[in-house]
């Protein structure tokens, strides 16, 4: 069985700094990875996934990760962060397969003016 | 977005009453989910619909009943709640449980 572990639960910012959401994950077997954000009252949007091919992953409001399969790890990073990206992130694995997806506790990005 | 919709947005509901969750996907996929996502926890996937037929239940209580009338609807029936099944109720679709396209959610309150 597959998890997912984001190791920081809160992080704050400053604005215009970067920053690094950090996720790692479990699985005997290739996994297609995601990354999804959500903001009050909403519902998870994604921001970018990796299934196979370049391990550097570029998504939506200059969010990229890379994926590092012998750190099993899938870090999402963004060099200058805004207020707008305050919400909470959450990296996501699904076996390469018919599988459901499995969600780590999410990580909430306070960026601060 | 509106690939996936939730009806009510907010709902506030007694114990004893009996209610039901609407969830309804216009992307054409074959796979439809629901999750709980409560206050300082991790989200917790309830339940998965592939092509109508229900492939998972997670060990949830009956009190909660779904349905899937065909791979477009997904409801979920709620009845004889506990003050601890308050939180947001998130559907999803996706393709063969690829990629899943989230709803906006439904916040429960029961009282």
């Amino acid at each position: 069985a597959q998890s997912v572990t984001q190791l920081d639960s809160q992080v704050p910012v400053f604005e215009e700094a970067p920053v690094e959401l950090r996720c790692n994950y479990s699985s005997s077997v290739s996994v297609y990875l995601f990354w999804y954000v959500q903001y009050p009252n909403q519902g998870l949007q994604l921001l970018l996934k990796y299934l196979s091919g370049s391990t550097l992953v570029k998504g939506i409001n200059g969010f990229e990760a890379e994926f590092n399969k012998s750190q099993t790890s899938f870090h999402l990073r963004k060099p200058s962060v805004h207020i707008s990206d305050t919400a909470e992130y959450f990296c996501a694995v699904t076996r390469s397969g018919n599988t459901p997806l499995v969600f780590g506790k999410g990580t909430r990005l306070s960026v601060i003016a | 977005e509106t690939g996936v919709t939730q009806t009510p947005r907010h709902l506030v509901m007694g114990m004893t009453n009996k209610k039901s969750l609407k969830c309804e996907q216009h992307l054409g996929h074959n796979a439809m989910y629901w999750y709980k996502q409560s206050a300082k926890k991790p989200l917790e996937l309830m339940f998965v619909y592939n092509f109508k037929e229900q492939t998972e239940n997670n060990s949830v209580p009956s009190r909660f009943s779904p349905e899937c009338p065909n791979s477009s609807h997904l409801f979920l029936h709620l009845h004889t709640l506990q003050p601890e099944d308050s939180a947001l109720y998130l559907c999803a679709s996706s393709q063969d449980q690829g990629e899943q396209f989230f709803g906006p959610g439904t916040r429960l309150t029961v009282l």
